[in-house]
Order: C-alpha cells, then structure tokens, then sequence
C-alpha cells in the first residue's frame, strides 16, 4: 500500500524568501506524485504532478517539484513566497497496488510573513 | 462557470436527521468522487462512481449513500446522521480513472451535527 508523509505540519515563509514542503512517499511499485493546493475555504487545485516522465516538474504559480527515487522525496518549492501563496498545502500519491486511488498526506499549512 | 459545483455549501443538523449533498460537473468527466476532510484536515476518498457506476467504495459506514442519475452528477445521501459526520465534504471529478488523471474538486460542504 503507498502511503505519504508530509514533514512539518506548518511553515512560514517570508514575502521573497524560498518555499520548501516536503514530502516523501512509499509505494511499492512505480508512483504517481501529486501536489494540491487549498486556499481558505475552497476546494483544491492541482499545483503539479509527476507521472514519470521529467523528474523536474513545474507547476502553476512558480512552484515546481522534483521527484527523486533514491530519496523516495517529491519535494515542492517556490523561489520566492508572495502573500498569495498562504494556504494548506497536500502532497498526494497513486499507484497500481491501490488501484490509482489518490491518497493524501496530512497537509502542510504555509503561511507569509510580510 | 462553476467546474465542479456543490450544494448546499453549509449543513447543519441535528443528530439522527438525513440529508443530502448535490455535486454537479459541467466538464464532461466519466468519473466522479467523494471525498471526506476530517477536522484535521485529513483527506480520504469515500467512493467513485465512472460513467454512473460505482467503482470505488471505501470503508464507509452504509449510512452513507451515493447516487448517480447521470455522469454529471453525483449526489450524497446521509442517513441518521451521527457527531462523527461533521466534516467538510468534496466533490470532485476526473475525465477517467486513470493514475495520472488530474481530479478537479469542488469548493466543499460544511457539515455540523449537533
């Protein structure tokens, strides 16, 4: 069964300063790597998502992720936090083991110091 | 132009009422989900239904109801509701239950049980 694990349940930033949200994953066969963002009472949007192809990913909003297998990481960043990014952060894996059901880490809630 | 749209956006309840959650996709996906955000913001997914039928159901007391009268729509119908049933419910849909599909989800519904 994958599973994923989100490392520090909150982080803040300030304005101009690097994002960093970790997330490791454990999955017994090739994953799927998803990162989500929700913004205060709102529903979640797809920032990016690995599907093996380009280990670098980028997403919307400057973020990108790299997935590194050795690591089992799929870390997500952004070089420069701006007041808008403040918001719950979810790193999500699938795979075949699970029938490519998505399953979520706990969130990392971001937030920007001005 | 709602994507994924729910209703009602709140819900609050009484314990041992029923109620209803309408979820509505105007993007023409095949699949549709249930998800239930817990007070700690843990996401899991409760069921899926591809092209009105149930393809996903996760360990949810049958309390619990989905219904699709159409691939556009996936409702949820709750009965005797309990305490542990306030959550904030979404809705989300997928062109197809592939790994690396992208889920769009709805903005949620809040709901209390008093």
């Amino acid at each position: 069964a994958q599973s994923v694990t989100q490392l520090g349940s909150h982080v803040s930033v300030s304005e101009g300063a690097l994002v960093l949200l970790r997330c490791n994953y454990s999955s017994s066969v090739p994953p799927y790597l998803f990162w989500y963002v929700q913004y205060p009472n709102q529903g979640l949007q797809l920032l990016l998502k690995y599907t093996s192809a380009a280990t670098l990913v980028k997403g919307i909003n400057g973020f990108e992720a790299e997935f590194k297998k050795s690591e089992t990481s799929f870390h997500l960043t952004k070089p420069s936090a701006h007041m808008s990014d403040a918001a719950e952060y979810f790193c999500a894996v699938s795979d075949l083991s699970n029938d490519y059901k998505l399953s979520f880490g706990a969130g990392t809630t971001v937030t920007v110091r001005a | 132009d709602t994507a994924v749209s729910q209703t009602p956006k709140y819900l609050v309840t009484q314990m041992g009422n029923d109620k209803s959650i309408k979820c509505e996709q105007n993007l023409g996906h095949d699949t549709m989900y249930w998800y239930k955000q817990d007070s700690k913001k843990f996401l899991k997914i409760m069921f899926s239904y591809n092209n009105k039928e149930l393809i996903i159901n996760e360990t949810v007391p049958n309390r619990f109801s989905p219904k699709s009268p159409d691939k556009a729509h996936l409702n949820l119908h709750i009965n005797s509701l309990e305490l542990g049933d306030s959550a904030v419910y979404f809705c989300a849909s997928s062109q197809e239950t592939t790994s690396t599909d992208t889920q769009y989800f709805g903005p949620g519904t809040r709901l209390t049980v008093l």
